[in-house]
């Protein structure tokens, strides 16, 4: 069954450095996303993305944050200057279109130290 | 803005009893609904989705939520849970039209299946 992977399963970075959270979503998705759950709340929608380009974004995608699709099946989440409160789970999802199932890889766990 | 709010962070049940997992939303404009299940160390799995039509709407392993809109609910039930039905349930809502699938999400709730 075809599934999104993530990597890696599990980061710890020192403040202030950049980090770069890697999704291979499902081969004929068109449309992927970054989610993230911060220890014991929900789980918050970042970013869209789709035809190559941010299709939607919340109020936590600052400046700070940026996503590519650097070479037609890799995802990938970009943080420039990791902060304590950037520490969480994050999720990469893909779907083959908007209101169909979006499927969630395993999440990576960033630990900002 | 859109929110969703579970009732219960935790729901303890002993194997073969029924469950409810409650679930409530408020929105200004139309939604769509899901619910997400989450096994430990795995990703979100979708259980199932309303758009439109019936509002009893039912999904993988048994489960069945029924959408009442004039009480914003979107409750999951299964009349008879299993141990494997152990793990964190999360309701979501997406805005109809909304071209980006931003889903807004619950705080989950923790099925906790007993023997």
């Amino acid at each position: 069954e075809p599934e999104v992977t993530q990597t890696p399963s599990h980061q710890v970075t020192q403040m202030g450095q950049e980090v770069i959270l890697r999704c291979v979503p499902i081969s004929n998705h068109l449309y992927f996303y970054w989610y993230r759950q911060i220890l014991g709340q929900k789980v918050e929608f970042l970013v869209s993305f789709y035809n190559n380009e941010i299709s939607e974004k919340s109020e936590i995608f600052d400046d700070q944050f940026s996503v590519e699709r650097p070479d037609g099946s890799n995802f990938t989440l970009k943080i420039r200057s990791t902060k304590l409160e950037d520490s969480a789970m994050y999720f990469c999802a893909s779907s083959e279109r908007p209101y169909t199932e979006a499927f969630f890889g395993q999440g990576t766990r960033l630990t900002v130290v | 803005a859109q929110s969703v709010t579970q009732l219960d962070s935790q729901v303890p049940v002993f194997e073969e009893a029924p469950v409810e997992l409650r679930c409530n939303y408020s929105s200004s404009v139309s939604v769509y609904l899901f619910w997400y299940v989450q096994y430990p160390n795995q990703g979100l799995q979708l259980l199932l989705k309303y758009l439109s039509g019936s509002t009893l709407v039912k999904g993988i392993n048994g489960f069945e939520a029924e959408f009442n809109k004039s009480q914003t609910s979107f409750h999951l039930r299964k009349p008879s849970v299993h141990i494997s039905d152990t793990a964190e349930y999360f309701c979501a809502v997406e805005l109809v039209n909304n071209a980006g699938n931003m889903l807004t999400f619950g705080g989950g709730t923790r099925l906790m299946v007993k023997p």
